[in-house]
C-alpha cells in the first residue's frame, strides 16, 4: 500500500489565490519530497524536508512537516497560470538505500 | 531530466511478448529507479538499483525484472507482457540517500 495520502485530490482557484495541498503518511520517516508533474511530463523535485526539520521555504513555495501527526503541507503563494499541474509528496522511511513511495498526487488549477 | 534519458518513449505491443525498457544516465548516479504511473494509483516503485548488479523489488514487481550491469544503464524488462501492465513507465536517479530524484520523460507502453 501506499504511504502517502493527498488531499485534496483536485483543487481549483483563481490565479493570485494561495493554494495549499496535505500529504499523510503511516510510518517513520528519513524525509518527505514534494514533486511537481507537468501533463505528460516527469515529475520534477520541489522541495525536500528531513524528518528533524519542521519547514522550509524555496521561493513561493512552503513546506511543513508535523512528524507526531504524520504530515505535512504545501502552501504555494500567490499562484499563477503556471502553476497548474499535479503535485506529489513522496516519503523515504528506508534504511540503506532510499526508496521513495509517493502518492496519488493533487491535481491543481489555477484559473486566469 | 538531469541527464536521464528513456527509451523507447512510446512503444505498442502484443500480449505475451517480452518487452524491454531502458533507462540511461549520465550523472553517475547510484541509485535507480523504475516507477509506473496509472490513474489513481499515483507513481508505484517496480524496482529499485543501489550499484551494478545491485537490484531489489519494489511494491509491485511481480511480472517485472530489472538489470544493472553498468552504471549508466538500468533496464526493465516484461518477461511476457499482459494487458495490466499497460502504463506509463518513468525511471529516476539519485545520487546519494537523502537527496532528491531526477526522473526521465517516462515511456508509455500499451500492451495489446
Amino acid at each position: 500500500s501506499q504511504q502517502g495520502e493527498e488531499d485534496p485530490q483536485a483543487l481549483s482557484i483563481q490565479e493570485g489565490e494561495n493554494a495549499t495541498m496535505n500529504c499523510s503518511y503511516k510510518t517513520s520517516i528519513n524525509n518527505l519530497q514534494w514533486y511537481r508533474q507537468n501533463s505528460g511530463r516527469g515529475l520534477v523535485h520541489l522541495i525536500l524536508i528531513r524528518s528533524n526539520e519542521r519547514e522550509k521555504h524555496s521561493g513561493r513555495l512552503r513546506v511543513t512537516l508535523d512528524t507526531s501527526k504524520k504530515s505535512s503541507s504545501l502552501l504555494i503563494t500567490a499562484s499563477r497560470a503556471a502553476d497548474t499541474a499535479s503535485y506529489f509528496c513522496a516519503t523515504d522511511a528506508s534504511q540503506g538505500a532510499q526508496k521513495l513511495v509517493f502518492g496519488q498526487g493533487t491535481r491543481l488549477t489555477i484559473n486566469p | 531530466d538531469a541527464g536521464i534519458t528513456q527509451s523507447p518513449r512510446h512503444k505498442v505491443t502484443e500480449t505475451g511478448t517480452p518487452v524491454t525498457l531502458r533507462c540511461h544516465q549520465t550523472e553517475n548516479h547510484r541509485y535507480m529507479y523504475w516507477y509506473r504511473q496509472d490513474p489513481g494509483h499515483g507513481l508505484r516503485l517496480i524496482h529499485y538499483s543501489y550499484g551494478v548488479k545491485d537490484t531489489d523489488k519494489g511494491e509491485v514487481s511481480d511480472g517485472y525484472s530489472v538489470s544493472r550491469s553498468k552504471t549508466e544503464d538500468f533496464l526493465l524488462t516484461l518477461e511476457s507482457a499482459t494487458s495490466s501492465q499497460t502504463s506509463v513507465y518513468f525511471c529516476a536517479g539519485t545520487g546519494s540517500e537523502d537527496t532528491e530524484a531526477f526522473f526521465g520523460q517516462g515511456t508509455r507502453l500499451t500492451v495489446v
